[in-house]
């Protein structure tokens, strides 16, 4: 139990254009989705928390117009990153948790690259 | 503010050979903790938490964790390491207000030696 997937696994595009990437919980509703950023050997930062049906809570220093994030479903959250730029590229992982919960259950990651 | 701290950036031990991975942490309150594993591009996976009451907690994998207070530590441990268990390890906390944020280490990389 406890699944949580997110697509694309892997993604290249062109700098400029806008990337979705999903995170989807499969066998559980996840209240409180959230989103991280990964650098390469370092650790994970926490970019936005996002409630179910709620404005995402975004983290100092995080452009809350430029990685947009929806959580529409109990589900699903999207995060958007708009204009991608080289400085963009990066691992992306995001966690689910459900109500009542305090464990966080965390997706496979997605790669994404700027060119 | 709470943080927590790994010491140890890298780690090399041999296969069959005992782990112990050190995880010290900053809370006011008792604190929620956790030890997650990430495999190389792979998201992470949940070793053991601790929430309250008994102080060692067992996870998966044969790893186990103990929660001293009075050294603000939860050092994961493992017996008998398998080259399989290399990967990087991270401590994490989590905060019980309203965001109930996790607050990650800075991980350790662990390395098995044949």
């Amino acid at each position: 139990g406890a699944v949580v997937s997110q697509h694309p696994s892997w993604v290249i595009c062109k700098s400029g254009t806008s990337v979705k990437i999903e995170c989807r919980s499969l066998d559980f509703q996840a209240t409180t989705m959230f989103w991280y950023r990964q650098f390469p050997k370092q650790s994970l930062m926490l970019m936005a928390t996002s409630n179910e049906g709620s404005k995402a809570t975004y983290e100092q220093g995080v452009e809350k117009d430029k990685f947009l994030i929806n959580h529409a479903s109990l589900t699903l959250s999207t995060l958007t990153v708009t204009s991608a730029h080289p400085e963009d590229s990066s691992f992306y992982i995001c966690s689910a948790r459900g109500q009542g919960e305090e464990t966080q259950y965390f997706g496979p990651g997605t790669r994404l690259l700027v060119l | 503010a709470q943080s927590v701290t790994q010491p140890d950036i890298h780690i090399t031990v041999s296969e069959g050979a005992s782990l112990e991975l050190r995880c010290n942490y900053s809370y006011g309150a008792t604190p929620y903790l956790f030890w997650y594993v990430q495999s190389p591009g792979q998201g992470l996976q949940l070793l053991l938490k601790y929430f309250s009451g008994d102080t060692l907690v067992q996870g998966i994998k044969g790893f186990e964790a103990e929660f001293k207070r009075s050294q603000s530590s939860f050092n994961l441990r493992k017996p008998s390491v398998h080259w399989s268990d290399a990967a990087e390890y991270f401590c994490a906390v989590a905060t019980y207000s309203s965001a109930s944020k996790i607050i990650f280490g800075s991980g350790t990389r662990l390395s098995i030696r044949p």
